[in-house]
């Protein structure tokens, strides 16, 4: 089955700085790939995913870029705010199939420190 | 959270005897999954559901089952529970159509 790494397990970064969270997939098959967000005592939110047929997609200051040869995907935030501080997760899955099964990764703990 | 509302939120019982968590939606969501949170393994799938009395086994089913008699409910079960069954516990639903899944805010069990 599908197995996802992801890197680091915690990030600090200074209010204003970029934070880059890194994850590989095994499965060449996978073909969808979220990141959610998770506040303290919340469900996962989803925040972007990007699916197999594109390189890099953008909403404000959130992007995701995804290397299919590599296999991997990275979640990058820009201008990062005090709010962004939460336990993020990547995910893979296949978007075909009875039911989507979204295998995740150990998650980040991200502090923005003001 | 989309319309979902998982029970109990918090639950502390002994080992051995049975507990079933339930996640209710009010989206008419065809897929259903429940997924268990531990540190360090991030989410992992249990069971999902792809309909009425159609579920199958994912990836950490072992002494969980599940039940679906209705679209808008579905059932975890922990026949005898264990220690090890200690977790934050995810219900989650998403339509065919989308690949978005949205989660329910997650019943903490405890095993003593």
């Amino acid at each position: 089955g599908e197995n996802v790494e992801q890197h680091p397990s915690t990030l600090s970064v200074q209010e204003g700085d970029s934070a880059v969270i890194k994850c590989t997939y095994s499965d060449s098959a996978s073909n969808y790939f979220p990141w959610y967000k998770q506040e303290l005592g919340k469900g996962p939110q989803l925040i972007i995913d990007i699916r197999s047929n594109v390189g890099e997609k953008k909403d404000q200051r959130i992007a995701v870029t995804l290397n299919k040869t590599a296999k991997h995907f990275s979640l990058h935030i820009t201008e990062t705010q005090p709010e962004d501080s939460a336990v993020y997760f990547c995910a893979a899955s296949l978007t075909s199939g009875s039911a989507r099964q979204l295998t995740f990764g150990s998650g980040t703990q991200l502090t923005v420190l003001p | 959270d989309a319309g979902i509302t998982q029970s109990p939120r918090h639950k502390v019982t002994e080992t051995g005897t049975p507990v079933t968590l339930r996640c209710h939606q009010t989206e008419n969501h065809r897929y259903m999954y429940w997924y268990r949170q531990d540190p360090g393994h991030g989410l992992r799938l249990i069971h999902y559901s792809y309909g009425v009395k159609d579920t199958d086994k994912g990836e950490v089913s072992d002494g969980y089952s599940v039940s679906r008699s209705k679209t808008e409910d579905f059932l975890l079960t922990l026949e005898s529970a264990t220690s090890s069954q200690t977790s934050v516990y995810f219900c989650a639903i998403s339509e065919p159509k989308n690949t978005e899944a949205f989660f329910g805010q997650g019943t903490r069990l405890t095993v003593v």
